[in-house]
Parts: structure tokens; C-alpha cells; sequence
């Protein structure tokens, strides 16, 4: 049972514009979320996460807005950047120790 | 920052052998480790939670008989796919969630394993 889903599995962005990367959940219980961006052949790099407490969390290029009502949540990117081309995952957990559950992942092109 | 490696990066091994994959924490203590396992374009796929002096606690449809796990420390795990077939080639990766990270849920990743079975 997929309890984080990424239903959409690329996005293509001109170099400058936003990104806006979506993810829903069904489970509840997340008491926070996480976003995490992998290159090829690389183990996932740690982006930006959020408290469920928390509706909005900004680093930089980075936001992510949380949405618990609708069980949604989003990363936007802005301006988007030829290096942001990547797979970017969504991951949700419940326990202090850290098991996440991943969505499916989102393969951003940052075209020129 | 927080560093995990993985040895070694690549292994191509005959099937029947067993391989040993090991993930270090390089400058952090970590409380639990996680495999994870992923297929060509797909997501990551968690097949096992370690912690520290503990056995390991699989997902469903892993078979821990195939793939033991030792943490024997709070900077290594290692995680020994036992008499590998082809069906197992594919890309592994550890993560390890830091001792101090306050309930976050925070995980650092290492760099993944390439195991090819042939």
C-alpha cells in the first residue's frame, strides 16, 4: 500500500522558472515530511523537510508548503537551475528513529 | 555535513557467492540504518531497519535468511545478500539516522552499491 505518492513522474521546467513538485499522502499519522533529490548512480541528498506542526518551510531556492487537510504537500523550487535536473522524492515518516516511507519520485529537466 | 559511504560502489559477482556491502557513518553516530533497495527508475524500496546491537527488523516480502544484517556498531552496518542470484542484481543504498537528530527523521544516505549477479 503506497502511503506517499508522487503521481507525476517528470517535469520539465525552463531554466529561471519555478518548480513546483506535489505529493500526497494518505497515512495520517506523518508527523513530518522530507524531500530529497538523487542523481544517477548516488544515494538521495537531503533537501528540506517539514514539521506537520508547520505549514510552510523556506531554505533558500527552496519551499515547502504542507497542506494537512488536503494530505498534500509541495516543494517549490525558484529559479530553477540547469543542476536542479534530477529525481526528486517525497518521503513521510511517523517514528522518532527515522523510518521514512518514499514516494515514487519526480524526474525534474531544467531545460536552458 | 553529515557523511555515509558505502563499500564498495560496484560488485559483479557469480551467482551463488554471497557479497558483503558495508555502511559507515563517517562523522556521526548513528542510532538506526536502513537498506534500501532500488530497481531502474523506480522508488526507493526499504527492505530493513538496524539498530545498534540489535537484530534487524525486515519488511514484508524480505527475506532475512537472504539478506542478513549486522549492525555491530553506531558507525557500520553491513548487509551480506547471501547466495545471490541474478534476480538481485540492482542498486542498494544504506542511510543512517543520527543519534542527535531530535526526532526529525532525518536520514544521510550513502553513495549506493551497484551489485550485478551474473
Amino acid at each position: 500500500d503506497q502511503q506517499v505518492k508522487q503521481n507525476s513522474p517528470s517535469l520539465s521546467v525552463q531554466e529561471g522558472r519555478i518548480s513546483i513538485l506535489n505529493c500526497d499522502y494518505t497515512n495520517s499519522m506523518f508527523d513530518y515530511f522530507l524531500w530529497y533529490k538523487k542523481y544517477p548512480a548516488e544515494g538521495p541528498t537531503f533537501l528540506i523537510s517539514i514539521s506537520s506542526i508547520k505549514d510552510k518551510n523556506e531554505d533558500g531556492r527552496f519551499t515547502v508548503f504542507l497542506n494537512k487537510s488536503a494530505k498534500h504537500l509541495s516543494l517549490h523550487i525558484v529559479p530553477s537551475q540547469p543542476g536542479d535536473s534530477a529525481v526528486y522524492f517525497c518521503a513521510a515518516g511517523t517514528d522518532s528513529w527515522g523510518k521514512l516511507q518514499f514516494g515514487a519520485g519526480t524526474q525534474v529537466v531544467v531545460t536552458p | 555535513g553529515a557523511v555515509v559511504s558505502q563499500h564498495p560502489s560496484r560488485v559483479i559477482c557469480k551467482s551463488g557467492t554471497s557479497v558483503k556491502i558495508e555502511c559507515r557513518s563517517l562523522d556521526f553516530q548513528a542510532t538506526t540504518m536502513f537498506w534500501y533497495r532500488q530497481f531502474p527508475k523506480q522508488s526507493l524500496m526499504l527492505m530493513a531497519t538496524s539498530n545498534e546491537g540489535s537484530k534487524a527488523t525486515y519488511e514484508q516480502g524480505v527475506e532475512k535468511d537472504k539478506f542478513l544484517i549486522n549492525h555491530a556498531s553506531l558507525t557500520l552496518s553491513t548487509l551480506t545478500v547471501t547466495s545471490a542470484h541474478p534476480e538481485d542484481s540492482s542498486f542498494y543504498i544504506c542511510s543512517a539516522h543520527p543519534r542527535t537528530s531530535g526526532g526529525r527523521g532525518e536520514q544521510f544516505f550513502g553513495p549506493g552499491t551497484r551489485l550485478t549477479v551474473l
